[in-house]
Parts: structure tokens; sequence; C-alpha cells
């Protein structure tokens, strides 16, 4: 069975400090991935999504990057965190070509202070 | 404008009665429909997927989809207390590359009273 891990789980960071999320999938080959961002009391973002090795694409301009450097690893950057970063950073994936259904991690609230 | 709406709620409704959640979605070219679920600071959690026209049974829930209307709904039958949570409503469109974009509404809290 796939299973998905996110870490840290919680994250504490001063303004103008770098970010490094992590997300890793087990059990799959391939995945669709996904980068989302849920700020307190409202929906989803979409900030990323890679279909492949090194292949990124962006939905949001902000101050925030991914990379996927290994086929199940997919990774969220920021080079100077803001107030506005803080929220709950959610990874999913998607096994291409099954109907679109995402499957998140369990996640990481990130507070920026 | 691709967007999906749901009333915010919160919803409430007593020990076992039906729940009824609702959203409409802007984009007719959305293709896939899922229902998440989501507790107090956890992840979402998909419960229901559903892709043409009518119902979609799975024990205590059923999906209903009217692409027509633009109309996607989820019932929760014999309501219990551990349902009690936010519940998201996500579609997708055709995006670029293979990857779909799903895209969720504001979801809507439900509480469910013993």
């Amino acid at each position: 069975s796939q299973t998905i891990h996110q870490w840290p789980a919680t994250l504490v960071q001063p303004v103008g400090s770098p970010l490094s999320l992590e997300c890793t999938v087990e059990g799959t080959s391939n995945p669709n991935l996904y980068w989302y961002r849920q700020a307190a009391g409202r929906g989803l973002q979409l900030l990323f999504y890679s279909v492949g090795i090194g292949q990124i694409s962006s939905e949001v301009p902000q101050n925030l990057s991914a990379s996927r450097p290994q086929d199940r690893q997919f990774i969220l950057s920021s080079k100077k965190l803001l107030l506005s970063d803080s929220g709950f950073y959610l990874c999913a994936w998607e096994l291409a070509g099954d109907l679109d259904t995402q499957y998140f991690g369990p996640g990481t609230r990130l507070t920026v202070l | 404008q691709k967007e999906v709406e749901q009333n915010s709620g919160p919803l409430s409704v007593p020990e076992g009665a039906i729940a009824s959640l609702n959203c409409t979605y802007s984009d007719r070219g959305s293709q896939s429909f899922f229902w998440y679920r989501q507790y107090s600071g956890k992840s979402p959690e998909l419960i229901m997927s559903i892709y043409s026209n009518g119902d979609k049974e799975d024990g205590r829930f059923t999906a209903q989809l009217n692409k027509a209307s633009q109309y996607v709904s989820l019932l929760i039958r014999d309501s219990q207390p551990s349902d009690s949570a936010t519940y998201l409503c996500a579609v997708t469109l055709i995006s670029s590359g293979s990857a779909r974009q799903l895209t969720f509404g504001s979801g809507t809290q439900l509480t469910v009273l013993p």
C-alpha cells in the first residue's frame, strides 16, 4: 500500500529565515506530486505540482520554490520567509491516470513569527 | 473564473439525522468531483469521488452530481458525532501536462449533536 510522509510536523521560524519542507511517497512509482497551503479557516491553495523528476509547475508567484530531486521526493523551499507564509502545508500524491484522485500527507504546520 | 463554492456553515444536525452538504462550481469543463473530510488540525481525507451524473453510494455517504446545473452534493445518513468535521468539495480541470488541478471550496463545517 502507498504511504506519504511529511516532515517536520510543526515548525516555528522567524521572518527572513529559510525553509525546507520534505515530502516522500512510498509504495508507488512516478506519482504526480502536489504542494498545497491552507491558511487558517481557508480552503486549500495549490502552490506547485510535478509530473516527474525535475518537472515543476508553479501556480502562485511568491517567495516559495519547489524541487523534485527523486521520483518520490518533493521539497518546498524558501530563502526568506514572510509572515504571510504561515499556514498548513500539505503534500499530496496522485497515481498518474487514476482519475485525478489525490491523497494527502499529514501536513506541516508552519508559524512564521 | 475557476471557482468552487460551498456554504461555509456551520451546519448542525442531530445525531441520526441526514446531513446535506452542497457545492457549486463555475467551470463546465470540470470532469472529476471529490469530497474530502478534514478534522480540526488534520489533513483532508478522501471520502467520495464521482465522475458521472447521478448518485453514488458508499455506506452512509451518497454523492450526487448534476453537471447541467454544475452542482454536486454529499448526503450523510444516520449522522454520528464522529462525522463532525469540515467537508471540502473539490473539482478537477484539465491543466497543462498530465497533472490535473484540484480546485477546492472553502469547506462546510458540520457539527453532529449527540
